[in-house]
């Protein structure tokens, strides 16, 4: 069965405190991994996909890396305003749904 | 665009009554999605369709629940009759190809007492 696991649950940093957010995942076959952010109240917001092992992708100052079994969500010098649910999911080959993890519930204080 | 639209944004019933939320997904985007979040256990898949037709319904918890698209920017999931632990968050989704990100409505939150 295909699973994601995400960690910490929640994470408080202080502005400018540089840190990562961990999923892993357990699929045959990977075709892509998904990260979306979460603010309270709203849907989820498309941030990155990632393909295969060894890439990075980078948005203003958070940057997604991929390997065999785990995907990073790096936050450089956060901003309050990085406080949001992040979330992955995966989809594997041939299928066309996504299984989510549970989020890390991030906390930037200033 | 507009992007993804749900309505109602909040409901309150009373167990036993009958629920239907409603998608307009954004145009042009072959495949809608139907989610619910819960504290417990996370964004669920319930169903998604491709092209108005229903592909994957194995995410539907039971047959109270049933989710129509009769054309391609409109969508229902009703349940029927509703029960308290149906109390959720209702997320509806669209894609213009399955592989494509997904974006998401602002969700329903449902209440059931």
């Amino acid at each position: 069965e295909d699973q994601v696991t995400q960690s910490p649950e929640a994470l408080r940093l202080q502005e400018g405190e540089s840190s990562s957010l961990n999923c892993s995942y357990t699929v045959s076959g990977l075709r892509g991994l998904f990260w979306y952010r979460q603010d309270p109240g709203k849907g989820p917001e498309f941030l990155f996909t990632l393909y295969s092992a060894g890439e990075e992708k980078e948005k203003e100052r958070l940057k997604a890396t991929l390997t065999k079994k785990e995907s990073f969500l790096h936050i450089t010098a956060p901003k309050p305003e990085d406080s949001a649910t992040y979330l992955c999911a995966v989809q594997k080959q041939g299928a066309q749904k996504l299984v989510f993890g549970q989020g890390t519930r991030l906390t930037i204080n200033p | 665009d507009a992007g993804v639209i749900q309505s109602p944004r909040h409901e309150v019933t009373e167990m036993g009554q009958e629920v239907t939320l409603r998608c307009k997904p954004i145009s042009g985007h072959d495949y809608l999605f139907w989610y619910r979040q819960t504290m417990m256990r996370g964004l669920e898949l319930l169903i998604y369709f491709n092209n108005n037709v229903p592909i994957d319904d194995s995410g539907m918890p039971e047959d109270r629940f049933s989710a129509k698209m009769p054309n391609a920017s409109f969508s229902t999931l009703k349940i029927q009759p509703s029960e308290p632990r149906d109390s959720a968050v209702y997320f509806c989704a669209s894609s213009l190809a399955a592989w494509d990100e997904q974006f998401f409505g602002p969700g329903t939150r449902l209440t059931v007492l």
